[in-house]
């Protein structure tokens, strides 16, 4: 089965600081990869996804992630966060052949005002 | 805008009892799906649900869960004789198709605490 990886827990930064948030993943085969964002208080929404084509994907709120084959990655990054973008950041992949989506353990994102 | 939803936000219960945790899917959803986030871990896949079968589950889907969609709305996860570590985040989800492709859009989760 596949897994992921979210290599940092908690990261704290100040209003307009540039965020990236590492995640990889291990699976032999092809799969979709997401970024699911948790506010406080409030249920998973999806941030951006990757299925094919171009590696830079953007989302919502200004977000965008990258995905490295060679690397098993997909990074989340935005360039300039504010203080709204506090909450839990979850990587997530599904192969494409099933329905078995697993997640990263999540990622705290504290933004300062 | 159509969402999941979870009833109760909050159970509490004692060892040995069963839970059942309720979830209403968006209506023209086909594919439904429970995971668990235990305090402080990762969101973990617990089953998948199709056509009034299950489809996938995980390893922790063990004999003591069971899923069943009893009417045309309602799509629950059982759980026969509750242990202290069943203690989590029940997440439902739902998707239009059951490829990894679509979109699964959560509910707000239902805190579940075994005493």
């Amino acid at each position: 089965a596949q897994s992921v990886s979210q290599h940092n827990h908690h990261v704290i930064l100040s209003e307009a600081a540039s965020l990236e948030l590492g995640c990889n993943y291990s699976y032999g085969g092809t799969v979709n990869l997401f970024w699911y964002v948790q506010y406080p208080g409030q249920h998973l929404q999806l941030l951006l996804k990757y299925f094919s084509g171009d590696p830079l994907v953007k989302g919502i709120k200004g977000f965008e992630a990258e995905f490295i084959k060679s690397k098993f990655s997909f990074n989340l990054r935005k360039p300039s966060v504010q203080w709204s973008d506090t909450a839990e950041y979850f990587c997530a992949v599904n192969p494409v052949n099933n329905n078995d989506m697993r997640f990263g353990a999540g990622t705290r994102l504290t933004v300062k005002p | 805008e159509p969402e999941v939803t979870q009833t109760p936000s909050h159970q509490v219960t004692q060892m040995g009892q069963e839970v059942i945790l309720r979830c209403v899917p968006i209506s023209n959803h086909l594919y439904f799906y429970w995971y668990r986030q235990i305090l402080g871990q990762k969101v973990e896949f617990l089953v998948s649900f199709y056509n009034n079968e299950i489809s996938e589950k995980s390893e922790i889907f063990d004999d003591q869960f069971s899923v069943e969609r009893p009417d045309g709305s309602n799509f629950t996860l059982k759980i026969r004789s509750t242990k202290l570590e069943d203690s989590a985040m029940y997440f439902c989800a739902s998707s239009l198709t059951g490829n990894s492709y679509n979109e699964q859009f959560f509910g707000p989760g239902t805190r579940l605490t075994v005493l």
